[in-house]
């Protein structure tokens, strides 16, 4: 089966200074995503940044970056210069395959970054 | 603009009764999804729908029913048979071919008493 394991339940971060979220996963597969989602204080989940298992370079966007361990079954997620509005829940997911053969996200239990000005 | 909506956002219900959860995306996605959300835990899927009139079960469907009878609309209903109905429910969409980039609702947050 495949799992997604966040062991920060929480972080912290100053206004403008850099944090990464830790995230482990386990899959059979040999092709596969990873995500991570943001969930603000409205509720509503956001896509911040996907990664190709078979791409060995991080995936970047703007000020998210991730550190894909493949080895290691790593994922995290660093966020640069961060500002209030990233306070959120950030949930780390997996892409699946069913025994049906559909494919589904599997989440992790998530993170609640604080930003502190 | 394209989106999904859900509604209502708070909704509250008495123990026995069964209630429906709405979904509506203007995205022309063909996939659509329903997750439920408890205090501390991530997303579990709960039923799955990548075309009209089919839908699949997912990781806690039981209790639940759903229906798609249009691309657009994907309602989920919670039964009494639901042993812990109160929870935030999320509906999301895709394009089948890149179901990983779902797209989500704004949620609806149900309280059964």
């Amino acid at each position: 089966a495949q799992t997604v394991t966040q062991s920060q339940p929480e972080m912290s971060v100053q206004e403008a200074e850099t944090v990464t979220l830790s995230c482990t996963y386990d899959t059979s597969e040999s092709d596969y995503y990873l995500f991570w989602y943001k969930q603000p204080p409205s509720r509503q989940m956001i896509l911040v940044i996907r990664q190709e298992a078979y791409k060995q370079q991080n995936a970047t966007e703007n000020r998210f970056s991730v550190n894909f361990q493949k080895a290691a079954k790593s994922f995290s997620l660093k966020i640069s210069d961060s500002q209030l509005g990233d306070a959120a829940m950030y949930f780390c997911c997996l892409k699946s395959t069913t025994q049906g053969g559909s494919e589904k996200l599997v989440f992790g239990k998530g993170t609640k970054l604080t930003v502190n000005p | 603009d394209g989106g999904i909506t859900q509604s209502p956002k708070y909704l509250f219900r008495k123990e026995g009764q069964n209630v429906t959860l709405s979904c509506e995306q203007n995205l022309n996605h063909d996939a659509m999804y329903w997750y439920r959300q408890d205090p501390g835990q991530g997303l579990r899927l709960i039923y799955y729908s990548q075309i009209v009139n089919d839908f699949q079960k997912g990781d806690i469907a039981e209790g639940y029913s759903v229906s798609r009878e249009k691309k657009e609309s994907f309602p989920l209903t919670v039964t009494s048979a639901q042993k812990n109905p109160t929870a935030f429910y999320l509906c999301a969409s895709s394009i089948v071919a890149r179901h990983y980039e779902q797209y989500f609702g704004p949620g609806t947050r149900l309280t059964v008493t």
